[in-house]
């Protein structure tokens, strides 16, 4: 059964340092997203990518934060100069295009951020 | 996306079924009803959504009452495996997640 991955599964940085987390969508799902999980905390939604741009973006999402698609399978989150309080569980998922909505999402297992 | 209400917890005894309750009282016309779980801190894994009718599929089954402001998760059969938290997400171009509800199956 596809799935979504992610790289690395954990990654310990330095604050102000930048970071790239990988991930790999299903291949056939046109919809992208990234989430972040605070420890204890809800799944917060980041950013979606259609069609090559963003779609939409939360507030959390500054201008620290960018998302790119090199490739046709790589879908990546950049965090240009890293804070303590981005220390959290980040989650991408992907979604196929369908009528019911973009609720489908099918999530990877996560890329866990330590910045000290 | 429409505000759900979901109990903080509930406990199902191991090989019963599982119903978990969710409100939306507020879901317009072209809302889905979407369930996720999320075991421990991994990531959040699709289970079942609906729009008006009952939907099942291999990992659970999706009541939804007629006037649509609120909907059931059964899980028919719940094992130790099914322990998480269970997240029901009105809405129709994201998902947004709450706090769920905690279901503890016991041995």
């Amino acid at each position: 059964e596809p799935e979504v991955t992610q790289t690395p599964s954990h990654q310990v940085t330095q604050m102000g340092q930048e970071v790239i987390l990988r991930c790999v969508p299903i291949s056939n799902h046109l919809y992208f997203y990234w989430y972040r999980q605070i420890l204890g905390q809800k799944v917060e939604f980041l950013v979606s990518f259609y069609n090559n741009e963003i779609s939409e973006k939360s507030e959390i999402f500054d201008d620290q934060f960018s998302v790119e698609r090199p490739d046709g399978s790589n879908f990546t989150l950049k965090i240009r100069s890293t804070k303590l309080e981005d220390s959290a569980m980040y989650f991408c998922a992907s979604s196929p295009v369908g009528a019911s909505g973009r609720g489908e999402q099918f999530f990877g297992p996560g890329t866990r951020l330590t910045v000290l | 996306d429409a505000k759900t209400t979901q109990p903080p917890s509930m406990d199902c005894a191991e090989g019963r079924a599982a119903n978990l309750p969710c409100n939306h009282s507020t879901i317009s016309g072209n809302e889905y009803v979407y369930w996720y779980r999320q075991i421990h801190s991994q990531g959040p894994q699709y289970i079942i959504h609906g729009l008006k009718n009952n939907e099942t599929n291999e990992m659970a089954s999706l009541i939804i009452t007629e006037d649509r402001k609120s909907s059931t998760l059964i899980l028919p059969h719940a094992t130790l495996r099914d322990t998480a938290v269970y997240y029901c997400i009105a809405g129709y171009q994201k998902v947004t997640f709450g706090t769920g509800t905690k279901l503890q199956v016991i041995p």
